[in-house]
């Protein structure tokens, strides 16, 4: 079946090192969206990604979504203990029928050192 | 805060009983998915509500069942729990458009553990 897979699982840095979570579709993708979840709570939209070679930059996050809309990244540059969450990304699927429901990653989780 | 909430927060059930899980959705949202999270996993989809019929299905057996209301608030209910059930449960709301599902605005979620 279509699958998202998301790495690395975990990643654990000091504060102020950059992070990046990478994210490949075994299929083409209509788009593409991020989301965050601090722990204990619920997932919250960062952003989505729907052209080929997209690049959007929110503050010291950077997103981008492949040319063959099949894999997409999120950088965060100098984290901050504020950073600290599991990074999912979910993507649609191309198709009739495939824009009710999002596939996701298993999703990254960052720890921040101070 | 999302604008969604969902009731009740935590629960815990034991083997073949049966539970209903709500959620109120944001104004405005015409639509509702329910997700199933389990621990340390991404959330997987259950099924979606447009307008008070199901227009999208996840994996899941007949016995996860779900309904929308007229106010689109939602109810998303399981028979015959196995322990494999115990997840967290999100609700979103969210407006679809021609492009896709739009931004999806989660509650809290409910707990369940089944015993």
């Amino acid at each position: 079946g279509q699958q998202v897979m998301q790495i690395p699982q975990y990643q654990h840095v000091q504060e102020g090192e950059d992070f990046t979570t990478y994210c490949n579709s075994s299929t083409t993708l209509s788009n593409i969206q991020w989301y965050k979840q601090r722990p204990g709570g619920h997932p919250v939209f960062l952003i989505q990604l729907v052209k080929s070679g997209e690049v959007k930059k929110q503050k010291r996050l950077t997103f981008q979504f492949g040319e063959a809309k099949k894999n997409s990244s999120l950088h965060i540059t100098a984290t901050q203990t504020t950073d600290v969450g599991t990074y999912f990304c979910a993507g649609q699927l191309l198709g009739a029928g495939n824009n009710r429901k999002l596939i996701w990653g298993l999703g990254t989780s960052l720890a921040v050192n101070p | 805060e999302t604008g969604v909430t969902q009731s009740p927060t935590h629960l815990i059930k034991t083997r073949g009983q049966q539970v209903t899980l709500r959620c109120s959705s944001q104004s405005g949202h015409n639509t509702v998915s329910w997700y199933q999270q389990a621990l340390g996993q991404g959330p997987q989809f259950i099924f979606q509500y447009y307008r008070e019929e199901e227009n999208g299905r996840g994996n899941f057996p007949p016995r996860f069942s779900g309904l929308q209301f007229p106010n689109y608030s939602s109810e998303l209910n399981v028979n015959a729990l196995e322990l494999d059930d115990s997840a967290l449960y999100l609700c979103a709301s969210h407006h679809p458009s021609l492009g896709g599902t739009g931004e999806l605005f989660f509650g809290e979620g409910s707990r369940l553990t089944v015993l």
